[in-house]
């Protein structure tokens, strides 16, 4: 089966570097991908690993190791505006995944 | 249009009807998805449309759901005979192509079932 796991709730203070972890355990992921998502809000995309590495975003990185079956969102300088809840989803051909989100709250 | 647009925003509804929610894809996204999300849960993966191509339909929870992409543009959902655990937010999203792409999100239609 499909299935990704991620820590259910992360805190951090303001401007510190936070890593959010994502395993999984798959028949095989095309790529991963992590979303964020403000409470009430919709989901924002914010990047798509498509092969091994970091790929960087501006604060915002990501990686993958299909290897390891892991992947990871790392946010540097964090800002309060940051709190919010990520998803780690990999797709499958025509489906994708979801892990079942991390809670980032960000304190001053 | 600007940005995915999804209507209703809100739906209430008693147990047993059929419920109808339509998403607008951003212009040219030729690839549009649907999701649901439960109150404080992750994102379910129903179904996704790309170009003309017929859909997976193995996501959708049960044969109850049905979704339908007319002239590769918008999207309706369709639950019928819904039941209180359908009660969720439905989520539309398009992206220009496939998976890889950015996918945008609409607002959601929050389904109230009674």
């Amino acid at each position: 089966g499909q299935s990704l796991e991620q820590p259910s709730e992360v805190t951090a203070v303001e401007g510190a570097i936070v890593q959010i972890n994502c395993t999984y355990q798959t028949s095989g992921f095309y790529g991963l991908s992590w979303y964020q998502q403000h409470d009430g809000g919709a989901p924002t995309f914010l990047s798509y690993n498509a092969l091994d590495g970091l790929e960087e975003t501006g604060r915002f990185s990501s990686f993958l190791s299909r290897s390891d079956s892991y992947g990871y969102l790392l946010l540097q300088e964090l800002q309060m505006k940051d709190s919010a809840s990520y998803f780690c989803a990999g797709d499958n051909f025509n489906k994708f995944y979801f892990g079942s989100g991390t809670k980032l709250n960000v304190k001053p | 249009g600007a940005g995915v647009s999804q209507s209703p925003s809100n739906k209430v509804t008693e147990k047993g009807k059929d419920v109808e929610l339509r998403c607008d894809p951003i212009s040219g996204h030729t690839a549009l998805y649907w999701y649901r999300q439960s109150l404080g849960q992750g994102l379910e993966f129903l179904i996704y449309f790309q170009g003309n191509s017929a859909p997976d339909k193995s996501g959708l929870p049960s044969d109850r759901f049905s979704a339908e992409r007319t002239g590769g543009s918008v999207s309706t959902l369709t639950i019928q005979r819904t039941q209180q655990e359908d009660s969720a937010v439905y989520l539309c999203a398009s992206s220009l192509a496939g998976l890889q792409e950015t996918q945008y999100f609409g607002p959601g239609t929050r389904l109230l079932v009674l």
